[in-house]
């Protein structure tokens, strides 16, 4: 059963700053990954997708990593920006199911 | 955790028919639910939210006859796609908000529709 976890589960970094946001899961056989943003009250924004053949992809300041065999994924956020506060969301879509399986979010306050 | 599920996973359809999705909260109570269409190169929309007990909120662009959702009781909701079309075919994901918590919204798996 495919399991994704996200650490960490809050992170406060100072406007500026480079970071990063880890994704893992358990089952490499995904289909692809997608990298979400939450804003509170508000819906759902999808990032950045990145196929199972793929190793990275990058929008902006946000370049995400995947390394399937290891079952892990990086969200790289550049010049964070007090904008960029939000809940970030994982999501692996299975390879036979082509369902989400949701990780539990990082929620990211960056401080002016 | 709070967990929701979809149902069904995956469905087939001929054009003209009607489909319902479920939405349910399985281990909480979700005062709003909020439905979300996936479109090809994974571009996600914000359909409609909907609170217990009253009428669905629908975004702009948003056809509420066509998208019908019955927010009846608060650990289930619908999502009616009526007279389906081929171009309605999409990834349909819904999301729960636990009652009396924070702006925290739980996610489902997803229904997968194709429309033939």
């Amino acid at each position: 059963k495919q399991e994704v976890t996200q650490i960490p589960a809050a992170l406060s970094v100072p406007e500026g700053e480079n970071l990063v946001l880890n994704c893992s899961f358990t089952d490499s056989a995904i289909y692809n990954l997608q990298w979400f943003r939450q804003d509170p009250g508000k819906g759902l924004t999808s990032l950045l997708l990145i196929q199972s053949s793929q190793r990275e992809q990058t929008s902006g300041r946000l370049n995400a990593s995947l390394d399937k065999s290891s079952g892990r994924s990086t969200l790289y956020i550049a010049a964070s920006q007090p904008g960029d506060s939000a809940t970030y969301l994982c999501a692996v879509e299975g390879d036979s199911n082509y369902q989400l399986i949701w990780g539990a979010g990082t929620k990211l306050i960056i401080k002016p | 955790g709070a967990v929701v599920s979809q149902h069904p996973s995956r469905v087939i359809c001929k054009s003209g028919t009607s489909v319902k999705i479920e939405c349910r909260s399985l281990d909480f109570q979700a005062t709003t639910m909020f439905w979300y269409r996936q479109f090809p190169k994974k571009s996600l929309m914000l359909m409609a939210t909907s609170n217990e007990g009253s009428k669905a909120t629908y975004e702009q662009g948003v056809e509420k006859d066509k998208f019908l959702i019955n927010h009846a009781s608060l650990t289930l909701s619908t999502l009616t796609v009526t007279s389906a079309h081929p171009e309605d075919s999409s990834f349909y994901i819904c999301s729960a908000q636990l009652r009396g918590g924070t702006d925290t919204q739980y996610f489902g798996p997803g229904t997968r529709l194709t429309v033939l």
